[in-house]
């Protein structure tokens, strides 16, 4: 089992619709970070969290360190928002990012 | 400043071929990245650089040298690569570690025939 998961692999959606996706994680962890990357290949890092809330924009991170559980949540999504968005944890014991396996998401006009 | 840039774009290269990739930022940050990411896959981390120095080494073939000139500059050296090679390689930095967020450069898409 890895130890970071995410869930959906795969995300349709219509434009203006909410999203959420979600982490999960089973190692002990500092921090928490949300990464994006567009088809061409380059990596925007969207938040690091370590605890609580984090907004931007339309995007809103979460975390829950009792729960191992990370979301993103698109509030208005649209069609430029179509990436793989990647949770990638830092672990406490070893400061080694473990990377998630992505969500791909596609938002259609 | 907060870009990360990386040079060449694209390669092909030979399996014979020596050549390099690099990656430049002027964020004054002391901790730099290397990442292989294949197709469809996350990032797998090959090597970080902290304050110039090699401070983790993931078990990387030797046909991959990397070297960090100065704060700024970090080389990955190629030579004599499979076709398994062909990923894309991605640079990153932070400010001291991987404790902070790292920024990312666009990458260099590999191919290695």
């Amino acid at each position: 089992k890895n130890e970071v998961e995410q869930s959906p692999q795969n995300l349709t959606a219509q434009e203006g619709e909410f999203i959420t996706i979600n982490c999960s994680y089973s190692v002990g962890i500092s921090a928490l970070h949300w990464l994006q990357q567009h088809p061409g290949g380059g990596i925007v890092s969207l938040f690091m969290l370590s605890s609580g809330k984090k907004k931007h924009g339309r995007l809103i991170a979460t975390i829950n360190i009792q729960e191992k559980h990370s979301s993103l949540h698109i509030t208005v999504s649209h069609p430029r928002d179509s990436a793989v968005y990647i949770c990638a944890a830092l672990k406490t014991s070893y400061d080694k990012v473990i990377f998630g396996p992505g969500t791909s998401l596609s938002v259609i006009p | 400043d907060t870009e990360v840039t990386q040079t060449p774009k694209h390669l092909v290269m030979g399996m014979t071929n020596k050549k390099s990739l690099k990656c430049e930022q002027h964020m004054g940050h002391r901790a730099m990245y290397w990442y292989k990411q294949k197709a469809k896959k996350p990032p797998e981390l090959m090597f970080v650089y902290s304050y110039e120095k090699l401070s983790i080494n993931e078990s990387v073939p030797s046909r991959f040298s990397p070297e960090c000139p100065n704060s700024s500059l970090l080389n990955l050296h190629l030579h004599a690569l499979q076709p398994e090679d062909s990923a894309l390689y991605l640079c990153a930095s932070s400010q001291e570690s991987e404790a902070e967020t790292q920024y990312f450069g666009p990458g260099t898409r590999l191919l290695v025939l």
